[in-house]
Formats: C-alpha cells, sequence, structure tokens
C-alpha cells in the first residue's frame, strides 16, 4: 500500500526560485494537510484542505501557496523561495477531522 | 489557547529501561489525544490514541491514559528496546480540519 507519497524526497533551491511539492494519497481520504517540521519546534501547518477544491491557511502560510484541484492530490508551491524556508516538509491526509493523521515520509528542502 | 506541552530531551536509557515522556496539554474542547513516533528519515506514524477520558491507548507496548483532571497523556513503557530509539510526538485534535496541536518531539536513544 502506497499510502501517502511525497516527491521529491530532496531538493536545494537557490533564493528566488520557484518549485512545487506534489502530495498524492490513495486512501481517498478528505483531509490533506501541508507541515513543516524544524528542529525544536515541532509541526507546524502551513495550509490543509478539508476536501476537492477547498484549501485554507494554517499556523505559517505566508510564502506558500496550495492547490488541491484532485482529491488525491494537494500541491505546496513556493513562489519564490527564501532561506528561511529551509526545512523539512511533511504532508498528511486523514479521513475524517478527527481521525489519526497518515503522513508522508518528507521532503527536504535547503534553500541557499 | 489549544497547545501541548511534552518533555524535551534527548532521552538516553539503556536497554530494558523504564520508558516515561510527559505531555500535558491546554484544550477549550474535548480533544483526543494521539502518540506519533517518528524513525529517522520517515514520516510520523501513529503510535497510540485515546479519545476521551480515562481512556488508555496501548500499542507495541507502549501505553498512554487520557487524564483529565491532570491534563495529561504521559507515554510509558515497561522495557525498552534499541528498535524504540526515535523522536516520539504527543499530539490532540479537536475534531475539525485545521486544529491538530503537535508538541515538539522528544528523542530517545536506547543503548544496549
Amino acid at each position: 500500500n502506497a499510502g501517502v507519497t511525497q516527491t521529491p524526497k530532496f531538493r536545494v533551491l537557490k533564493t528566488g526560485q520557484s518549485m512545487t511539492l506534489l502530495c498524492a494519497q490513495d486512501m481517498n481520504h478528505e483531509y490533506m494537510y501541508w507541515y513543516r517540521q524544524d528542529p525544536g519546534m515541532g509541526l507546524r501547518l502551513i495550509h490543509y484542505s478539508v476536501g476537492e477544491g477547498t484549501t485554507a491557511k494554517g499556523e505559517v502560510p505566508d510564502g506558500y501557496n496550495v492547490s488541491r484541484l484532485k482529491k488525491q492530490n494537494f500541491l505546496l508551491g513556493l513562489e519564490s523561495a527564501a532561506p528561511s524556508q529551509t526545512s523539512v516538509y511533511f504532508c498528511a491526509s486523514s479521513y475524517v477531522s478527527d481521525s489519526p493523521l497518515h503522513f508522508g515520509n518528507g521532503t527536504r528542502l535547503t534553500v541557499t | 489557547g489549544d497547545s501541548v506541552t511534552q518533555m524535551e530531551g534527548p532521552v538516553t536509557l539503556s536497554e530494558e529501561a523504564f520508558l516515561t515522556i510527559n505531555c500535558t496539554y491546554t484544550a477549550t474542547g474535548y480533544p483526543s489525544l494521539f502518540w506519533y513516533v517518528q524513525y529517522p528519515g520517515e514520516g510520523l506514524q501513529l503510535l497510540l490514541k485515546a479519545t476521551k477520558a480515562d481512556d488508555k491507548g496501548s500499542n507495541k507496548g507502549f501505553e498512554a491514559t487520557y487524564r483529565k483532571e491532570t491534563t495529561s497523556f504521559h507515554l510509558e513503557k515497561g522495557s525498552v528496546q534499541v528498535s524504540d530509539s526515535a523522536v516520539y510526538f504527543c499530539a490532540l485534535g479537536l475534531g475539525t480540519g485545521n486544529q491538530f496541536y503537535f508538541g515538539t518531539g522528544t528523542s530517545l536513544t536506547v543503548i544496549p
């Protein structure tokens, strides 16, 4: 079972470059989330979606955009990368709002 | 506001030692509580959960009891193994799309 798949696994960007992180889930989950993980800060929610075609801001949305055109995919975009966006990014999904989260294996992004 | 506070690490134990990782929470509603585990290079995986007061979650020898009177959800294991070395996250979910709150994580290393 694939579960939640994130691509790419690693990426290095220069300041000002753009990129898109892809998250795909095959569990027919309604809810999808993007988190970033930084040392000593746990996980912080960037954006989330409660269903196809919907998105909403989380705790740290600035500098990121998202889209959920298909139920199984949730894309995270960085239009103009900054060094402060160096982090490990995790996608997660859940069946309903209070059911456990299923996480991907993460994308390690470095912005120089 | 809603939040989770967990014991800071890192924690180093010898094999077969007893483990406790403390977690307390603040919540305005009636949260579900979770422990997630993250092995090196991987995403978070659900370890156990409890959905209401006095519930005990258990899995792989780990246990945690939802204590409403002390607003706590401490993780325990009677005899740790080297394979338990990982980062452990306490989390609460409030039953709406974006309301999961994570602690900062506790790194556990078990030495033979």
